[in-house]
């Protein structure tokens, strides 16, 4: 079976532009999360969707950040306009039972604004 | 306070050394915990799941203190593979938000 999938895996861009980052998650898993990882701050949960519902946001650090997921195979994560302190690498991860039994990651998309 | 604590290391042991890592945590809410591994520059992977009544998987042992709030892993025979940074991991406590650990970097060496 595949795993979670992640697109793209290497972005570069410049500060002001608007960036979109894909995630697939395993088939039948009902839960998404989103997570930032750096080296400063470690791995912080941004939003995570139960059954394509986002539950709850309260880690995405502004407003320029967004996250969708229209069906059960498809979430997008945007960043608009783009700021160097956003780069870092960001992961997609899903789960059954709200992860109460481990999630599983993708393998990240290392985002670098310049 | 950090929500969830791990010393960082780096832990530096040879091949066949027995380490312990440990981790507190402080939403005594909190619901599942569990243990991952990070290798350089790679997606977070499930190690193992960690129960009061503590749970072993091959060389790994994973322990959950509930009262202390205290987690541990125990690695037995230490192989140069295990080489990679653990992180401890909480569940839980309203809803289903999981709170990292920053990570304990171990070294095996031949």
């Amino acid at each position: 079976d595949a795993g979670v999938i992640q697109s793209p895996r290497h972005e570069v861009t410049e500060m002001g532009q608007e960036v979109t980052l894909r995630c697939k998650p395993i088939s039948g898993h009902d839960y998404l999360f989103w997570y930032r990882q750096t080296m400063m701050r470690g791995l912080e949960l941004l939003i995570y969707f139960n059954n394509n519902v986002p539950i709850d946001d309260s880690g995405m650090p502004e407003d320029r950040f967004s996250a969708k997921m229209p069906n059960a195979s498809f979430s997008t994560l945007k960043i608009q306009p783009s700021e160097p302190r956003d780069s870092a690498v960001y992961f997609c991860a899903s789960s059954l039972y709200g992860g109460t039994q481990g999630q599983y990651f993708g393998p990240g998309t290392r985002l670098t604004v310049l | 306070r950090k929500e969830v604590e791990q010393d960082p290391g780096p832990f530096n042991v040879p091949e066949g050394a027995t380490v312990a890592f440990n981790c507190t945590y402080s939403n005594s809410a909190s619901q599942s915990f569990f243990w991952y591994r990070q290798d350089c520059r790679k997606e977070p992977k499930l190690l193992m799941s960690v129960y009061s009544s503590g749970n072993e998987d091959g060389r790994f042992t994973a322990q959950l203190n509930r009262a202390s709030q205290y987690i541990s892993l125990l690695i037995r025979d230490s192989k140069l593979s295990d080489s990679a940074t653990y992180l401890c991991v909480v569940n839980g406590g309203g809803g289903f938000k999981t709170i990292f650990g920053a990570g304990t970097r171990l070294f095996v060496k031949a």
